[in-house]
């Protein structure tokens, strides 16, 4: 079956660095997504990572390795507005994205 | 960049009544729409795939006589939520493909029917 897994929650400080992880399982595999979601609205798109290693956008980086099929997401210079959930997805042969349950990540100051 | 509307933002119903929620995808033409599903608290859930011109392609566990699709047009994809339900009620987002590797999602419809 096609599975994404992530954690479920994570805390971290402002200005801090984080990282989440996600590991999937699919039919085929046409790429890792990133995208964040504010709290009642729709998500947005961060990152695309089809090829092994780091892409480095910003404050954000998003990492790769589709031999041990895992992705995480770096987010640096954490500020408060980075407060949301964190959501992976995986798209498989048929293009269609496979979604993990998301990361909820609370910022402190 | 590429931009995709969804009317109403929110709406409210009365139990046995129909809504209609439009997606629109404003700059570009979409031959693929999707509708998602969101309840609280929880990941996305895709509902159907919406084709323009064809039928839609629904998820298992998905009433397709419940959940109407109508892909009428390159830009306009229509969920029709027929004799709406109180556990109907849900953060509903749709999403367009530009190219296989690019969806983007709509601002999305919370439904709260009563």
């Amino acid at each position: 079956g096609q599975n994404i897994d992530q954690p479920t929650e994570m805390t971290a400080t402002e200005g801090a660095i984080v990282q989440i992880n996600c590991t999937y399982q699919t039919s085929g595999f046409n790429g890792l997504f990133w995208y964040q979601q504010h709290a009642g609205e729709a998500p947005t798109f961060l990152s695309y990572n089809v090829l092994d290693g780091l892409e480095e956008k910003g404050r954000f980086s998003s990492f790769l390795s589709r031999s041990k099929g895992y992705s995480y997401l770096l987010l640096k210079e954490l500020q408060m507005k980075d407060s949301a959930s964190y959501l992976c997805a995986a798209m498989d042969s048929n293009y269609q994205l496979i979604w993990g349950a998301g990361t909820k990540l609370i910022i402190k100051p | 960049g590429a931009v995709v509307s969804q009317h109403p933002s929110w709406v409210i119903c009365k139990s046995g009544t129909s809504v209609k929620i439009e997606c629109r995808s404003l700059d570009f033409q979409a031959t693929t729409m999707f509708w998602y599903r969101q309840f609280p608290k929880q990941s996305l859930m895709l509902m159907a795939t919406s084709n323009e011109g064809s039928k839609a392609t629904y998820e298992q566990g998905v009433e397709k006589d419940k959940f109407l699709i109508n892909h009428a047009s390159l830009t306009l994809s229509t969920l029709t939520v027929t004799s709406a339900h109180p556990e109907d009620s849900s953060f509903y987002i749709c999403s367009a493909r530009l190219a296989d590797y690019e969806q983007y999602f709509g601002p999305g419809t919370r439904l709260t029917v009563t």
